[in-house]
């Protein structure tokens, strides 16, 4: 069964600190793998989305990184602003099923 | 702009009522779906569909039920309301099965009493 599993399960952190979000997932064969955040009352916003043969890919002061050896990836948010507080959330959509596997979130609150 | 709207945002409903959220996108995107969203959970795909007169089942799909006549709405109707389906419901569409990202409506929250 495909799995993604994410942590740690919350986070708190103070304002201008630089912290990392872990996603591991059992999705096979794999497609790509996308970091959505979903701010307090809304829906999700997809931030980036990484392939098979990415790495590394940046959006402004986020940075995902993927390893599909070791089936991990993980968010970096550099220099946290009190509108990073939100759940981020992991999907996995493998490449022999059109619906996305959805990870349980990490949720982020940074303090000031 | 494009967007993707839920209507309405909160609900409050009896047990045994049958309940439609509506769901409207503007996007012309092929693809729509519903999740529902609770604590300890993550979002779980209801149902869904890849166009006109397509549905089909995700995996907790009992109690609920979808049509799609047209390209822009996917009402979720719930049956009769069971307390076990309150939630916060999510609908989401994407342009193609290949390029799977998903724009989400801001969410209905149902509470069945």
């Amino acid at each position: 069964k495909n799995q993604v599993e994410q942590s740690p399960q919350s986070l708190i952190i103070l304002e201008g600190k630089n912290c990392t979000l872990q996603c591991n997932y059992t999705v096979s064969p794999f497609s790509n793998l996308r970091w959505y955040k979903q701010d307090t009352g809304r829906g999700p916003v997809s931030l980036t989305i990484m392939t098979f043969s990415e790495n590394t890919k940046s959006n402004g002061r986020y940075t995902a990184t993927l390893d599909a050896d070791t089936k991990q990836s993980s968010l970096h948010i550099t220099a946290s602003q009190l509108s990073d507080s939100a759940s981020y959330i992991c999907v996995v959509r493998s490449g022999g099923s059109y619906i996305p596997t959805f990870g349980r979130g990490t949720s982020l609150i940074v303090h000031p | 702009d494009a967007e993707i709207t839920q209507s309405p945002r909160h609900k409050i409903t009896e047990t045994g009522r049958q309940v439609t959220l509506a769901c409207h996108q503007t996007w012309n995107h092929n693809n729509m779906f519903w999740y529902r969203q609770d604590l300890g959970h993550g979002l779980r795909l209801i149902h869904y569909s890849y166009g006109v007169q397509d549905t089909n089942k995700g995996e907790v799909s009992d109690g609920y039920s979808v049509s799609r006549s047209n390209t822009e709405d996917l009402p979720l109707t719930l049956e009769s309301a069971a307390s076990s389906q309150t939630s916060v419901y999510f609908c989401a569409s994407s342009e193609s099965v290949e390029n799977t990202e998903a724009f989400f409506g801001q969410g209905t929250r149902l509470t069945v009493v």
